[in-house]
């Protein structure tokens, strides 16, 4: 059974940091693309970022490109999503999703 | 990147009525497209996995078929349950815009 399980969430100033972390079991993590999605308070959900299996290669939504980097350790089976220079409206919910598999999510509030 | 065109934004129907959503592509993704049911408060629901593949306990009125650049997900006798907005999504990457179903 595929797991997914996100963490690192909280409450942030803006102009602040916060580094996100999923912990994937249940595949086999090294071979497939691995993607962050949010899901902001009343809002649809959006695609934030996407890496390859090998780290090579990575994608981003616009609003979040310059300020959010994901990254993967396939030794560990982990993804990351480091987010700075956070704004109010990056307050969301942010999923670490697999093809169809998504995990709980962990909420990201940007607030003074 | 690859965005998803989704349509209608907002369809009107009866309970029993056979109801198509659409999702267009601009490039080719073969079969590598999910759709989702999202009611209010809570996080989208997979319906539907490799653009025809019915999620487990997912009733059967649902189907989607499709490949390339053109989906569609079918609902084939609208439920009361089924008043909701829907998405498509190419995997790990762009969402459509939802298609939310209501009631005439």
């Amino acid at each position: 059974e595929v797991q997914l399980v996100e963490s690192g969430g909280g409450l942030v100033q803006p102009g602040g940091s916060l580094r996100l972390s999923c912990a994937a079991s249940g595949l086999t993590f090294s071979i497939y693309w691995m993607s962050w999605v949010r899901q902001a308070p009343g809002k649809g959900p959006e695609w934030v970022a996407n890496i390859k299996p090998d780290g090579s290669a990575t994608n981003y939504v616009d609003s979040v490109k310059g300020r959010f980097t994901i990254s993967r350790d396939n030794a560990e089976n982990s993804l990351y999503l480091q987010m700075s220079s956070l704004r109010a409206d990056d307050t969301a919910v942010y999923y670490c999703v697999f093809n169809q598999y998504w995990g709980r999510g962990t909420l990201v509030t940007v607030s003074s | 990147d690859i965005q998803m065109t989704q349509s209608p934004s907002i369809l009107s129907a009866s309970v029993g009525d056979r109801v198509t959503i659409t999702c267009r592509a601009r490039q080719n993704i073969n079969t590598w497209l999910a759709w989702y049911q999202q009611k209010p408060g809570n996080a989208p629901k997979v319906l539907i996995y490799e653009a025809s593949s019915l999620e487990s306990g997912v009733p059967s009125r649902f189907s989607g078929s499709g490949s390339g650049t053109e989906f569609t997900l079918t609902i084939s006798s609208l439920q009361p349950d089924d008043f909701a907005t829907y998405y498509c999504q190419q995997f790990n990457s762009y969402f459509g815009g939802g298609t939310k179903v209501e009631i005439k």
